[in-house]
Formats: structure tokens, C-alpha cells, sequence
């Protein structure tokens, strides 16, 4: 079945930089993109950045562009997040889910349990 | 790109219907019929209930229905369970190329 693991959370200091890890399995990881979301505590969903299947194609949400960036290895079936510059307002639940393939699914498959950021001094 | 407006709570009795609205922009809901629906339970991952505005994920329940008009969206919820107590969001593509979410709102079966 789709499984999605996201691994690397864990508490930062303001300023620091963390890098997450999403390991797909159960599915042709390269025929779909992905993205990040992310929850912070006791608030919504907000959506990130994701990655087209070759790469090319990337996407950030304003509030981490310029700080954050989104790589894959498609032979590790692997999605990356490096996170820099890390703010307070960065503490978060953060999910990696199955996004569109070629030609629709525009639709976010959640498969993992997350994995906690915490930016605090 | 501001989030999707959805109502902070709605609440229903058993057996009852209830609808969830999402309103965004012509550059969003209104754009394209990529409008999904999630449902999260406290402590749980979000789960696919609705994409492309109105077909069901799979394992999804007959009774969860999804529509649009213009720039708002709908989620209807029928024959309300104790189980259906959960938060929902919604999604969009963009004409940006992103992805937005609405605030989520918080269902109570009573």
C-alpha cells in the first residue's frame, strides 16, 4: 500500500537550519509529484512547496521562499526539505503527501504521521 | 495567496446533513475543478474525502458529497455520525501554480 515516511524533526534554535526526509514506498514514486504541508499547533493546514517528478518543476508558499528548498532523489524514492533560517512561527506538524500525476490527480494523498519541528531558543 | 474562507464550526445532530462552504478567488476555486476535501481527526493525518470538486476518494463514505458554484466550493455531509466529529479543509490549485488550503472547519455532532 502507499506509504509515506517523513523523518528529521526535532527542536532547532531561531536562525537554525533542519533537514526533513519523506521516503516513499508502495506506489511508482516517479510518476508523481510531491509536496510539504504543514500544521502548527492548534491551527490549519498551509501548504509549502512541492516538486514535479523530474525536478524541474518547484513551487514555494511565500512565507518560506528563499528559506526553505525541496529536492528529490528518485532513485532513493525520497523527497527532502532543507530548512533554513528556521523562525518560531516555523514550529509545525510538517507532512510530505503524494501530489498530481502527468495528466490530474491534483489532490494531496497523506499516507505518514508527520514529523514535529520545533523552533525555540 | 490569502486561504480559502470556510466557516470556524458548524455543528449537527445525528442523522442530519450539514454543508461546509469554501469560497475563494477566480484564481482559485473558480479557476480550475481542483478542489479537494480533507478530513483530520485530533492527533491523526488529514484524509482524502473529495477531489476534483465532487468524486469520491476511495474507502471514502457514500455520504460525504462535494460541489461548486463560481468561487465557492461544498462539502454535504449526510445521515451526521458521532464518527464524522472531525476538522475539514479544503484545497485548491491555483492559477499561481500553488496549492491553497481553507482554515479548516471544526464539526461537532451533538
Amino acid at each position: 500500500q502507499v506509504q509515506l515516511v517523513e523523518s528529521g524533526g526535532g527542536l532547532v534554535k531561531p536562525g537554525g537550519s533542519l533537514r526533513l526526509s519523506c521516503e516513499a514506498s508502495g506506489f511508482t514514486f516517479t510518476d508523481y509529484y510531491v509536496s510539504w504541508t504543514r500544521q502548527a499547533p492548534g491551527k490549519g493546514l498551509e501548504w509549502i512547496s512541492y516538486i514535479s517528478i523530474s525536478g524541474y518543476s518547484i513551487r514555494y508558499a511565500e512565507s518560506v521562499k528563499g528559506r526553505f528548498t525541496i529536492t528529490r532523489d528518485n532513485a532513493e524514492k525520497s523527497v527532502y526539505l532543507q530548512m533554513d533560517s528556521l523562525r518560531a512561527e516555523d514550529t509545525a506538524i510538517y507532512y510530505c503527501a503524494r501530489d498530481r500525476y502527468d495528466s490530474g490527480g491534483y489532490y494531496f494523498e497523506y499516507r505518514g504521521q508527520g514529523t514535529l519541528v520545533t523552533v525555540s531558543s | 495567496q490569502s486561504a480559502l474562507t470556510q466557516p470556524a464550526s458548524v455543528s449537527g445532530s445525528p442523522g442530519q446533513s450539514i454543508t461546509i462552504s469554501c469560497t475563494g478567488t477566480s484564481s482559485d476555486v473558480g479557476a480550475y475543478n481542483y478542489v479537494s476535501w480533507y478530513q483530520q481527526h485530533p492527533g491523526k493525518a488529514p484524509k482524502l474525502l473529495i477531489y476534483d470538486v465532487n468524486d469520491r476518494a476511495s474507502g471514502a463514505s457514500t455520504r460525504f458529497s462535494g460541489s461548486k458554484s463560481g468561487n465557492t466550493a461544498s462539502l454535504t455531509i449526510s445521515g451526521l455520525q458521532a464518527e464524522d466529529e472531525a476538522d475539514y479543509y479544503c484545497a485548491s490549485y491555483t492559477t499561481a501554480a500553488t496549492w491553497v488550503f481553507g482554515g479548516g472547519t471544526n464539526l461537532a455532532v451533538l
